[in-house]
């Protein structure tokens, strides 16, 4: 069965720094990872996806993660953060055949951009 | 385009009454959509799949007499919390996949928050 860690459950960082948060998954076989966003009382809004190709993908907001095979992470950064960015972030991961095509979560974290 | 909603946005019951929950595509067709719980600073629990015609796929642990799940269109699965107690306040996503995609691409719902009293 796969999994997904996201070790950091809070990240404060001060308006227009730069943020990571980290994202890594355990898998038998391939995945699909996924990153999304998800603000208060709301659902989900997909940010990014790597589904093959270039392990840069760049999303929405001007987010972007790469994925990275050998230490399997799928790290999602920002140059420069905005207030409006204050949200929790889900990492997930979905196994490219069979599986049903569900989404497996991380635990999320909580990015919190202080001005 | 991909839109899908859920209505109530949220729901106040008394313990021992039940809770019918929607989730509709608006502007697409979905034969399979999930339902999801999702707990105070928590993640999203997988609780079903849900396909149009045909009986739900629970995950373990979720009880499928307590949560039914009807999927009787390609728009519209509802979710009902049957002789709901306070344990079952949580926060409930659905999410759809479109006809017309990929399938591993899921569409979100805004949730629909749940508090029994």
């Amino acid at each position: 069965a796969q999994s997904v860690t996201q070790l950091d459950s809070q990240v404060p960082v001060f308006e227009e720094a730069p943020v990571e948060l980290r994202c890594n998954y355990s898998s038998s076989v391939s995945v699909y990872l996924f990153w999304y966003v998800q603000y208060p009382n709301q659902g989900l809004q997909l940010l990014l996806k790597y589904l093959s190709g270039s392990t840069l993908v760049k999303g929405i907001n001007g987010f972007e993660a790469e994925f990275n095979k050998s230490q399997t992470s799928f790290h999602l950064r920002k140059p420069s953060v905005h207030i409006s960015d204050t949200a929790e972030y889900f990492c997930a991961v979905t196994l490219l055949t069979g599986g049903g095509n569900k989404l497996t979560f991380g635990t999320g974290t909580q990015l919190k951009v202080e001005l | 385009g991909a839109v899908v909603s859920q209505h109530p946005s949220w729901v106040i019951c008394k313990s021992g009454t039940s809770v019918k929950i929607e989730c509709r595509s608006l502007d697409f067709q979905a034969t399979t959509m999930f339902w999801y719980r999702q707990f105070p600073k928590q993640s999203l629990m997988l609780m079903a799949t849900s396909n149009e015609g045909s009986k739900a796929t629970y995950e373990q642990g979720v009880e499928k007499d307590k949560f039914l799940i009807n999927h009787a269109s390609l728009t519209l699965s509802t979710l009902t919390v049957t002789s709901a107690h306070p344990e079952d306040s949580s926060f409930y996503i659905c999410s759809a996949r479109d006809n017309g995609e990929p399938s591993y691409e899921q569409y979100f719902g805004p949730g629909t928050r749940l508090t029994v009293t």
